[in-house]
């Protein structure tokens, strides 16, 4: 199975800072990763798709980049609205792995 | 409006079986691959099971054997039935449905997602 680990588990940041999360897959992955938002009790919400494209509606201050076996998230500058935990999750091969999850708080 | 709307969650005690539906509503199940993903209390989010628009079948290797995803295009529902359930089933369990970008390009991700439902098993 391929292991997804990101890092960190969790960052502490203000308003209008620069995030970036990384995720590292345990062998190639192509460009087959997404990332996720979720928020507590909410389901997740998709913001990247093949590691560097937007999805619909998500805002232009989420980007994503990697491929192979490493991939970042970054948020260029971060919003109220985003302090939430972030997953990252490989489509290369069966059975499909999410990371750990990454929360960003408010520092 | 397109959405999913699971059911079926509650308290099981171990060994038990319960079936989890996922309504779908503004498109097919059949057209889309679908899958269930499931996150325990204060924990992250494990994928569980895939099904594609062809039919094929793919589950995690801790429910391979005991779980069994499928669908009903008459009702445009998926559902997830759960035999010899554990303790560590524990979890909400989402439906979501699968990601197509451009002239219908697949991208593996999940863009559409439900509620959730819960699932406790317990004795």
């Amino acid at each position: 199975d391929i292991q997804m680990t990101q890092s960190p588990s969790s960052v502490s940041a203000s308003v209008g800072d620069r995030v970036t999360i990384t995720c590292r897959a345990s062998q190639g992955i192509s460009s087959w990763l997404a990332w996720y938002q979720q928020k507590p009790g909410k389901a997740p919400k998709l913001l990247i798709y093949a590691a560097s494209s937007l999805q619909s509606g998500v805002p232009s201050r989420f980007s994503g980049s990697g491929s192979g076996t490493d991939f970042t998230l970054t948020i260029s500058s971060l919003q109220p609205e985003d302090f939430a935990t972030y997953y990252c999750q490989q489509a290369d091969s069966f059975p499909w792995t999410f990371g750990q999850g990454t929360k960003v708080e408010i520092k | 409006e397109v959405q999913l709307v699971e059911t079926g969650g509650g308290l099981i005690q171990p060994g038990g079986s319960l079936r989890l539906s996922c309504a779908a509503s503004g498109f097919s199940v059949n057209n889309n691959y679908m899958s269930w993903v499931r996150q325990a209390p204060g924990e992250g989010l494990e994928w569980v099971s895939l099904i594609y628009s062809g039919g094929n079948t793919f589950y995690a290797d801790s429910v391979k054997g005991r779980f069994t995803i499928s669908r009903d295009n008459s009702k445009n529902t998926l559902y997830l039935q759960m035999n010899n359930l554990r303790a560590d089933d524990t979890a909400v369990y989402y439906c979501a449905r699968g990601h197509y970008y451009g002239s219908r390009s697949y991208s593996g991700a999940f863009d559409i997602w439900g509620q959730g439902t819960m699932v406790t098993v317990s004795s």
